[in-house]
């Protein structure tokens, strides 16, 4: 099964700010996608990682505050743009390939102030 | 509107005893169901699939039935371990086709085992 990596897994960032998450694949995978998860709520899929062409955004989700790319079947990075409090909130990465179950990343822990 | 409620939102046992986690959907067309579990500063990890036709499948302590008539499916937790402590999160694939389908999340129920 593949193994994600993730980071940073914690950031505190002040207003106004972005940050970028990283993700790594230890194996090429057909999919990858970025969620969002706050406390005591389902985990909402933010969009899809297409590699060499644009993200799929869910609907909520724009590019401009979320851009996303996937230069290659392993790595993919998320940024959280000009960075809110209402942003505060874990940030994870997964793939799949095929029809395995999703693999996770860690989680970033982001706190905006 | 497609959802998954689980209940209990939260619950709190003693260490070797069992427990039932519950998860209903309003889920259409539906294509599977997963359990994952969540463990604390950790992304989600897959317990077991059921599809369509199972009714029971076991994974260790870990028992998952699935009743697609009352669309309810419930973890059954056995002889729990303190490793036990975790959110355990219903998930249900909506659609029938690889290309085209959609995962409808529940909020999960946190599970906290005591000694």
């Amino acid at each position: 099964s593949a193994v994600i990596s993730q980071k940073p897994s914690r950031d505190i960032c002040q207003r106004g700010t972005s940050l970028t998450i990283q993700c790594q694949v230890d194996s090429q995978v057909t999919m990858m996608f970025w969620y969002r998860q706050q406390p005591g709520q389902s985990l909402t899929l933010i969009a899809t990682a297409n590699q060499g062409s644009e993200a799929t955004y869910e609907s909520g989700f724009v590019i401009d505050k979320f851009p996303i790319s996937r230069p290659n079947l392993t790595f993919s990075t998320l940024t959280v743009s000009n960075m809110s409090p209402e942003d505060s909130s874990i940030y994870l990465c997964s793939a799949r390939d095929g029809n395995s179950p999703l693999h996770f990343g860690n989680g970033t822990r982001l706190t905006v102030t | 509107k497609n959802q998954v409620e689980q209940s209990p939102q939260s619950l709190i046992i003693l260490e070797g005893k069992n427990c039932t986690l519950q998860c209903n959907y309003t889920v259409s067309p539906f294509s599977n169901l997963r359990w994952y579990k969540q463990d604390t500063g950790r992304g989600p990890v897959s317990l077991t699939i059921m599809t369509f036709s199972e009714n029971t499948k076991s994974n260790g302590r870990y028992t998952a039935t699935l009743d697609a008539d009352t669309k309810q499916s419930s973890l059954h937790i056995t002889a729990s371990q303190l490793s036990d402590s975790a959110s355990y999160i219903c998930v249900v694939r909506k659609g029938e086709r690889d290309s085209n389908y959609q995962l409808i999340w529940g909020a999960g129920t946190k599970l906290i085992i005591k000694p």
